[in-house]
């Protein structure tokens, strides 16, 4: 299968720092998302962005797929934005690889 | 949009017993549905593809008669866990989309933490 990395594996920030995860993988993809988990186990879907940016709030993400990565970026960072952020890619037979993820911790 | 009802939330069994676990979507019609498995502080694992009408395809390593998978309608996968062990506690997510709307993401379950002491 597509092998995915996400890094960095943990991240803790102050309230109101911005920060970048990356998403690496392996072979090209139909589609890649972008999932927040929150400490109940609900995955929250951020972004579908196979390729190109989108921006959401706060919150907004790149997928370069020539070059087999994705962005995700937070600026203004929250303690509601504490939680392990996924990132997972589509293959052509619709099944998600999902990367080890990235825990954020937010600090007040 | 697309929901994915998954019950229950929260399950504790008897090693040796057999728990089901629901998939619902709830304002479309699936007929694939995926599950997952998560282990704490791991990543989600894909375990099986649903179809509805025909027998669930498993990833390599999942035991299909451990794990049964049942898609009777288009609205409704269910997970058995068979004879369950303390090694099978874990975190199951399931997920689906409305047909034809695969690339604009998938949308998953609340997931069920079972437990099997």
């Amino acid at each position: 299968g597509i092998q995915v990395e996400q890094s960095p594996p943990d991240l803790i920030l102050q309230e109101g720092a911005n920060s970048t995860l990356r998403c690496n993988f392996s072979d090209s993809v139909n589609n890649l998302q972008w999932f927040h988990q929150n400490p109940w186990g609900q995955l929250i879907n951020l972004f579908y962005i196979p390729s190109g940016t989108k921006q959401n709030g706060r919150l907004s993400a790149t997928t370069v797929a020539t070059e087999r990565y994705s962005l995700l970026y937070i600026s203004s960072s929250q303690t509601t934005d504490s939680g392990v952020y996924f990132c997972a890619v589509v293959s052509d037979f619709n099944k998600f690889y999902f990367g080890s993820g990235t825990k954020l911790n937010v600090k007040p | 949009g697309a929901v994915v009802s998954q019950h229950p939330s929260r399950v504790i069994c008897k090693s040796g017993t057999s728990v089901k676990i629901e998939c619902r979507s709830l304002d479309f019609q699936a007929t694939t549905m995926f599950w997952y498995r998560q282990f704490p502080k791991q990543s989600l694992m894909l375990m099986a593809t649903s179809n509805e009408g025909s027998k669930a395809t498993y990833e390599q390593g999942v035991e299909k008669d451990k794990f049964l998978i049942n898609h009777a309608s288009l609205t409704l996968s269910t997970l058995t866990v068979t004879s369950a062990h303390p090694e099978d506690s874990s975190f199951y997510i399931c997920s689906a989309t409305p047909p034809g709307q695969a690339n604009y993401g998938y949308t998953f379950g609340s997931g069920t933490r079972l437990t099997v002491v």
